[in-house]
């Protein structure tokens, strides 16, 4: 199984901040990635899919990038609805795999 | 609109079964791969299972091959998960979800349900 590391596990930052959040498999995949953000109680989001892809009706601060085995979610100015727990996750191989998550909390 | 709604959660004890089910609309559920992801209270995302559109391919996490079977019912714009030999760690909210793209399918999920909850406890 491909396995996806998300950094940091947790990260505190205030409206307006530029954040960014870090994933890295275990091997190459190809920008077979997508981000995705839960709320408490929710159902999880699509955000991105192929690294950088907009899903439709996602605000365009959220942006991905990345390649090979690193890639990275960046909010370019958080607004208070953007405070969630957020993960990556590979579509590379048969079987998807997600990272262990990142909650980005109110400073 | 995209309706995925799951429903047969409960609290069952070790060892035993739940059948669980997701009725789907709003979209032609037989063009879609399907796919069942799962979450620990508290804990991350884990992807549990997924069906092709015609049902040709099936998929299991290690965690539940041999004892969980997934299936649809194209007739039925329906997913079903039949859980057997349930354990503790299989507590989970347990969610249906479509792959983004039909036919092919990509193991991403654009369309997820709001979750049905399995407690396996004695």
């Amino acid at each position: 199984d491909i396995q996806m590391t998300q950094s940091p596990s947790s990260l505190s930052a205030s409206v307006g901040d530029r954040v960014t959040i870090t994933c890295r498999a275990s091997q190459g995949i190809s920008n077979s990635l997508a981000w995705y953000q839960q709320k408490p109680g929710k159902a999880p989001k699509l955000l991105l899919y192929a690294a950088s892809r907009l899903e439709s009706g996602v605000p365009s601060r959220f942006s991905g990038s990345g390649s090979g085995t690193d890639y990275t979610l960046t909010i370019s100015s958080l607004q208070p609805e953007d405070f969630a727990t957020y993960y990556c996750q590979q579509y590379y191989s048969t079987l998807p795999t997600f990272g262990q998550g990142t909650k980005l909390e109110i400073k | 609109e995209v309706q995925l709604v799951e429903s047969g959660g409960g609290l069952v004890k070790p060892g035993g079964s739940l059948r669980l089910s997701c009725a789907a609309s709003g979209f032609t559920f037989s063009s879609y791969s399907m796919n069942w992801v799962r979450q620990a209270p508290g804990k991350g995302l884990e992807w549990v299972s997924s069906i092709s559109s015609s049902s040709s391919y099936i998929y299991y996490a290690d965690s539940v091959k041999g004892r969980f079977t997934i299936s649809r019912d194209n007739a039925k714009n329906s997913l079903y998960l039949q859980m057997n030999s349930l354990r503790a760690e299989d507590t989970a909210v347990y969610y249906c979800a479509r792959d983004r793209i039909a036919v092919a399918g990509t193991r991403d999920f654009d369309y997820w349900g709001q979750g049905t909850l399995v407690t396996v406890s004695s």
